[in-house]
């Protein structure tokens, strides 16, 4: 069974830094695409960033563009997201995803990890 | 940048009634490339059909999709009590990727 565990989610200041972590397990990490989607408290689903299978391209919301940073060690099965300048609208369940093929639809979620801009 | 947007916002139905929930974009969708999840409270989302029309793996027949282009329509022909969360369209022809609204159906 896939099993996507994400950590690294807490309180933090604004303008802080955090680094979100996933730790995939089940199926050939190297061979899919890895997203990250949040959801901030009471609203609806807004994707963040993705990363191609090695990891070679990058893709950002516009809000995180230059703020945000995606990377993945095919090695130990794991994508992250390095967070920078945070804001108080950035607060929300951070979610990571298998994307299904690649393709962009997220075919396999983990439980989240909340994160709290908040001084 | 697409904007999928969501409508009905909340769709009051009872079991074994037939939802329709509908997701029109701001410009075509690349390749029918627009999925529907599922999310119940507490809980993370759940991949339910992609490219429109296809069934993710383990999903029950009663959930349909249709559409291409801007208009797009998600189907539950009978609802279960399971059923009754929150329904959220994706595009993922183009970057950035978007989300819709939501749509949440709920018992009435």
């Amino acid at each position: 069974d896939v099993q996507l565990l994400e950590s690294g989610g807490g309180l933090v200041q604004p303008g802080g830094s955090l680094r979100l972590s996933c730790a995939a397990s089940g199926f050939a990490f190297s061979s899919y695409a890895m997203s990250w989607v949040r959801q901030a408290p009471g609203k609806g689903l807004e994707w963040v960033s993705a990363i191609s299978s090695r990891g070679s391209n990058a893709y950002y919301a516009d809000s995180m563009k230059g703020r945000f940073t995606i990377s993945r060690d095919n090695s130990k099965s794991t994508v992250y997201l390095q967070m920078s300048s945070l804001r108080a609208e950035d607060t929300g369940v951070y979610y990571c995803g298998k994307e299904r093929a690649s393709k962009g639809d997220i075919d396999s979620w983990g439980q989240g990890t909340l994160v709290t801009v908040s001084s | 940048e697409i904007v999928l947007t969501q409508s009905p916002g909340t769709l009051s139905l009872s079991p074994g009634e037939r939802a329709t929930l509908s997701c029109r974009a701001s410009q075509s969708v690349s390749n029918s490339n627009l999925a529907w999840y599922q999310q119940r409270p507490g809980q993370a989302p759940r991949l339910l059909i992609y490219g429109a029309s296809s069934r993710a793996t383990g999903i029950p027949d009663r959930f349909s999709g249709s559409g291409s282009g801007t208009d797009f329509t998600f189907t539950i022909s009978r609802l279960e009590p399971e059923d009754f969360a929150v329904y959220y369209c994706q595009q993922y022809g183009s970057s950035p990727l978007t989300f819709g609204g939501g749509t949440k159906v709920e018992i009435k």
